[in-house]
């Protein structure tokens, strides 16, 4: 139980197209769905967190207008990368939590952007 | 501010043994979640063990278990008969209302298994 599939795995796409990278909890409703960005080497950096029909709380320094997040339903939340550069490259995961805050958080297998 | 501390950027052992990662946090409250997750070369984030700080029993999972102490803020991972499957990044984690409901990870223990 508790799967999370996020799509695309990895995307190539040239500097200043917008990608859309999708999260779905398959087998539970996810209240809440976060998204991260994780460097090499690193560990996760959260960019915002999203709970169905609301607004995204997006992390200092994270630009809301780059990153558009949305999520319409309990199993779904999407990211856009706006006028993708270089430096968006990175290493996207989404998680998802079915309940309380004290529950876990459930990964996707993440996306590995690469903006040329 | 709310900080994980895992000490071991890396750690070694062979097929077959045992081997305890280490993670120390610092927090006020008394009621926070602490969770080990891992992360294979294939880098889908993998819950492995959880601890509710109410409780007092360590958790255990199968080969994986828990040390948690309390007072110390210590919540180390050890990991019986080490297998090939295991070798992954090694990532503790907080929640707590002080880290306003959001994990505060660590920075990871490399896990390197030796046939």
């Amino acid at each position: 139980g508790a799967v999370v599939s996020q799509h695309p795995s990895w995307v190539i796409c040239k500097s200043g197209t917008s990608v859309k990278i999708e999260c779905r909890s398959l087998d539970f409703q996810a209240t809440t769905m976060f998204w991260y960005r994780q460097f090499p080497k690193q560990s996760l950096m959260l960019m915002a967190t999203s709970n169905e029909g609301s607004k995204a709380t997006y992390e200092q320094g994270v630009e809301k207008d780059k990153f558009l997040i949305n999520h319409a339903s309990l199993t779904l939340s999407t990211l856009t990368v706006t006028s993708a550069h270089p430096e968006d490259s990175s290493f996207y995961i989404c998680s998802a939590r079915g309940g309380a805050f004290y529950q876990p958080q459930h990964f996707g297998d993440g996306t590995r952007l690469s903006i040329l | 501010a709310q900080t994980v501390t895992q000490s071991q950027p890396e750690m070694s052992v062979q097929e077959a043994e045992t081997v305890t990662l280490s993670c120390t946090y610092d927090t006020s409250e008394s009621d926070y979640y602490l969770f080990w997750y891992k992360q294979p070369p294939s880098r889908q984030m993998i819950l492995v063990i959880r601890q509710e700080a109410y409780k007092q029993q360590n958790a255990t999972e199968n080969r994986f278990s828990v040390n948690f102490q309390k007072a110390a803020k210590s919540f180390s991972l050890k990991i019986s008969d080490s297998q090939l499957g295991d070798a992954a990044m090694y990532f503790c984690a907080y929640i707590s209302m002080d880290s306003n409901y959001q994990l505060i990870w660590g920075a990871g223990t490399k896990l390197i298994i030796k046939p």
